[in-house]
């Protein structure tokens, strides 16, 4: 069954550093999100991409954040300079339509030290 | 801001029992999604409720949307020990994003 796969699984960075976390959405899904979880908490949506732009975003979602497509098969979440509250498990999902069914990845847990 | 509450935060039952897990808001959404959570890993997509009224069943568990697409609620008959988990609704509003709930725990004792 096909299933949106993250990597790393974990990540360790030391604050202000840059970290690029990846994705690999299901093949024939057209729309690609990001939403996070820190511990304890909801889960909540950062982003949403579709034909090579953002189509929404939160207001977590501040200039520290990008997303790209490189090529046609990788979603990336770049965070520029990271903080000590952007340790979360960060979640990548695809849909094949927009905002519904949308399937999620494992995750990548980032811990910002 | 929509926000999603669900209710009870924590469920414990005993294996064979039923139970109904609540979602509700305020607010309209086009679709609600409920997805189980295990620690550690992603939200698993269990089924999407889009028509007001509409009821889906899955096995042992139902869910049913409100009329209004305000609230949801999910069913299960005989709980046996494999269904402990977090159990997450999300609500989908005119944009893409979902808005979740903080979810309910549910733990069956054998």
């Amino acid at each position: 069954e096909p299933e949106v796969t993250q990597t790393p699984s974990h990540q360790v960075t030391q604050m202000g550093q840059e970290v690029i976390l990846r994705c690999v959405p299901i093949s024939n899904h057209l729309y690609f999100y990001w939403y996070r979880q820190i511990l304890g908490q909801k889960v909540e949506f950062l982003v949403s991409f579709y034909n090579n732009e953002i189509s929404e975003k939160s207001e977590i979602f501040d200039d520290q954040f990008s997303v790209e497509r490189p090529d046609g098969s990788n979603f990336t979440l770049k965070i520029r300079s990271t903080k000590l509250e952007d340790s979360a498990m960060y979640f990548c999902a695809s849909s094949a339509y927009l905002g519904i069914e949308q399937f999620f990845g494992p995750g990548t847990r980032l811990t910002v030290l | 801001t929509q926000l999603l509450e669900q209710s009870p935060q924590f469920l414990s039952i005993q294996e064979g029992e039923n139970l109904t897990v609540y979602c509700n808001s305020s607010s309209v959404f086009s679709s609600l999604q409920w997805y189980r959570q295990e620690p550690g890993e992603g939200p698993v997509l269990l089924v999407t409720v889009v028509t007001g009224g509409e009821v889906k069943k899955l096995k042992r568990l139902t869910f049913q949307f409100g009329d209004a697409r305000k609230d949801s609620s999910l069913h299960i008959t005989a709980a046996q020990p494999g269904d402990t988990g977090l159990y997450l609704c999300a609500g989908e509003t005119s944009g893409s994003r979902l808005t979740f709930g903080e979810g309910t725990q549910l733990t069956v004792n054998p």
